[in-house]
């Protein structure tokens, strides 16, 4: 049973356009959501996050907005650069466990 | 400021062989946390500590695997004995305070595991 789901395992994005990662869950119970981006051969690194009680939650060039009717929420990036090129993984936490529940990532690729 | 630190960074070993697997939080971190990732699972939390304590060892698959955290600034994994669907990467994870306050964890570089 996957509580947390990252339908596209790949994106391709032009350089500075708009990229739009989503994220779809079942565990209502989460109060957090993470977002984490991981290179190859290093380990996931914090990105933003956002709060159950929160639609939308802003740094820089990123932006987190959760549906919680939906359950859904997405990652924008913009303008993309060719550094965040990575794969981005998704996680929930709270409802009970202090560990991360991880999306499966998708690989974020920005082309010059 | 040195982030999680995890040895070895590669392991090859024979099915059968106890592996152990090392890491080292940040310095200050309360919360410890072990992933497996594998690229039929993704990431999954095979245990946490607080306080140097286990709390949840729900994720961890079999009596083969054990996690020790004997004070602080240590833990280690064990597999024993180690299997060929073992192969996978291992991540140490640590935090200032347990992961559900939303409290962002921060990554080692993982271990990559292969069992031959």
């Amino acid at each position: 049973d996957q509580q947390v789901k990252q339908n596209s395992p790949s994106l391709s994005v032009q350089e500075g356009r708009i990229s739009i990662l989503n994220c779809d869950y079942t565990n209502s119970m989460f109060d957090y959501f993470l977002w984490y981006k991981k290179y190859p051969a290093e380990g996931p690194t914090f990105l933003i996050s956002i709060s159950s009680i929160k639609d939308k939650n802003e740094d820089g060039r990123f932006t987190v907005f959760l549906n919680k009717s939906a359950k859904h929420l997405s990652l924008h990036i913009v303008p993309s650069q060719p550094g965040d090129s990575a794969v981005y993984f998704c996680a929930g936490s709270g409802g009970g466990a202090d560990g991360l529940t991880f999306g499966k990532g998708t690989h974020l690729i920005i082309q010059p | 400021d040195a982030g999680v630190i995890q040895s070895p960074r590669h392991e090859v070993t024979e099915m059968g062989q106890e592996v152990t697997l090392r890491c080292k939080p940040i310095s200050g971190h309360n919360s410890l946390f072990w992933y497996r990732q594998t690229m039929m699972r993704g990431l999954e939390l095979l245990i946490y500590f607080n306080n140097n304590v286990p709390i949840d060892d729900s994720g961890m698959p079999e009596d083969r695997f054990s996690a020790k955290m004997p004070n602080a600034s240590f833990s280690t994994l064990k597999i024993q004995p180690s299997e060929p669907r073992d192969s996978a990467v291992y991540f140490c994870a640590s935090s200032p305070q347990p992961g559900g306050a939303g409290q962002p964890q921060h990554f080692g570089d993982g271990t990559r595991l292969s069992i031959l």
